[in-house]
């Protein structure tokens, strides 16, 4: 079984909101990744996480705070968003103890900001 | 520094023909390969990978690709198309061994004719 699940599948919020995105796996990965992806573009890689420590963050701007409460679980928390952060959100795991991983990515989660 | 190159932003060919889907990337030395296809709406899924031994991949949903360092591709094939296959392709390459870190192509987008 190779399935990442993200819920919700639809979020829409206001600039004023707080809310989380949800990411979970049940492969035994020890690793995870939020990327955001807009219209017609490649994923860009936001964080990941390895063995539920944050490893690797690419100057995402702190109203994205990533979390990993345990090693099946990623969150996203988002809080005063802007139009612009408007996306597709994707998660993906891999198991971090290969040489050589690859990445499952889940469905997403499309994001409106009004 | 690395970088994927997808050439053509559009391919439309027709139920039943061929296909080939074009990937360079610029690396020093032999990076990991990977094929993902993302239909509208989704995340993505992984066609197939390449890392050593046979430059002649198999993947899933009948696609290959063939490793030529030669040239630094690694192109995508598929005998007959079906209308189904009608997604976006993203080619992505992980340097070295941070394969935590995967570089998209821009990603092609295929539609295919009846």
């Amino acid at each position: 079984d190779t399935e990442v699940t993200q819920t919700p599948k639809h979020l829409v919020m206001g600039m004023t909101n707080k809310k989380s995105l949800k990411c979970e796996q049940h492969m035994g990965h020890r690793a995870m990744y939020w990327y955001k992806q807009k219209a017609k573009k490649p994923p860009e890689l936001m964080f990941v996480y390895s063995y539920e420590k944050l490893s690797i963050n690419e100057s995402v701007p702190s109203r994205f705070s990533p979390e990993c409460p345990n090693s099946s679980l990623l969150n996203l928390h988002l809080h005063a968003l802007q139009p612009e952060d408007s996306a597709l959100y994707l998660c993906a795991s891999s198991q971090e103890d290969r040489i050589i991983q690859t990445q499952y990515f889940g469905p997403g989660t499309r994001l409106l900001v009004l | 520094a690395q970088s994927v190159t997808q050439p053509d932003i559009h391919i439309t060919v027709s139920e039943g023909a061929s296909l080939e889907l074009r990937c360079n990337y610029s690396y020093g030395a032999t990076p990991y390969l990977f094929w993902y296809v993302q239909s509208p709406g989704q995340g993505l899924q992984l066609l197939l990978k390449y890392f050593s031994g046979d430059t002649l991949v198999q993947g899933i949903k009948g696609f290959e690709a063939e490793f030529k360092r030669s040239q630094s591709s690694f192109n995508l094939r598929k005998p007959s198309v079906h209308w189904s296959d009608a997604a976006e392709y993203f080619c992505a390459v992980a340097p070295g061994g941070a394969t935590n870190k995967l570089i998209f192509g821009t990603g092609t987008l295929l539609a295919v004719q009846p």
